[in-house]
């Protein structure tokens, strides 16, 4: 049973450039949730999908936006990098309802603007 | 807005010593809380969760927690430590009237000494 899988493991942008993120989640999970960790911080919550739609989303600029596939596996897409974005950029999946909210992560993809 | 606070940035301990970490949110609603530990290289991954009953709750490895409400905290414990415990451990909730997005803390970097 594989777990989430995030690609790729590292990338290095321009600033200025675009990105596109990607996350599988475990399986039998329908909800994707996105998380930008900066260097020695905690996770930040960036937005969240289920059935397709943005359900959720966090304190981030319209520069993030993202997707989610028929088959639940999701992508982050931020435009016009700043050297700010530089983080780990975190995908966790879990089930969609209020009673059991446990998510499992990905190993993250690592983004470094330059 | 929910917000989450660890009392210590950085803990170093003998092996053999007790853990005690901090976390204390802000919410005045009904929450879950976790926590999760990062392993160095690895992904999140969760230790202990509160949904309700029992405020005192055990997780993997021989860890715990107590979810105090009048306090808003919800402590981590280990009556003995390993080396191989050295990690980062975040404290996150989770609002149950908002859905699945958590609120992490930021972290508290655990070292232990062989």
């Amino acid at each position: 049973d594989a777990g989430v899988t995030q690609s790729p493991t590292h990338l290095i942008k321009t600033r200025g450039q675009q990105v596109t993120l990607r996350c599988s989640p475990k399986s039998g999970h329908d909800t994707v949730s996105w998380y930008q960790q900066a260097l020695g911080q905690g996770p930040q919550f960036i937005f969240q999908y289920y059935e397709e739609e943005e359900r959720q989303r966090g304190n981030f600029p319209d520069r993030f936006s993202g997707h989610q596939f028929p088959n639940y596996s999701s992508e982050l897409n931020v435009n016009a990098l700043l050297l700010g974005d530089s983080a780990l950029y975190l995908c966790a999946s879990s089930s969609w309802g209020y009673e059991n909210t446990e998510a499992f992560f990905g190993q993250g993809t690592r983004l470094t603007v330059v | 807005a929910q917000s989450v606070s660890q009392h210590n940035h950085h803990v170093i301990l003998s092996e053999a010593a007790s853990l005690e970490l901090g976390c204390n949110y802000s919410y005045g609603g009904t929450v879950n809380l976790f926590w999760y530990v990062q392993y160095p290289g690895q992904h999140l991954q969760l230790l202990l969760k509160y949904f309700s009953g029992d405020p005192l709750v055990k997780g993997i490895k021989g860890f715990e927690a107590e979810f105090i409400k009048s306090k808003f905290s919800f402590n981590l414990r280990k009556p003995s430590v390993q080396w191989s415990d050295t990690a980062e451990y975040f404290c996150a909730v989770n609002a149950q009237n908002y859905g699945q997005n958590f609120v992490f803390g930021p972290g508290t970097r655990l070292s232990v000494l062989p």
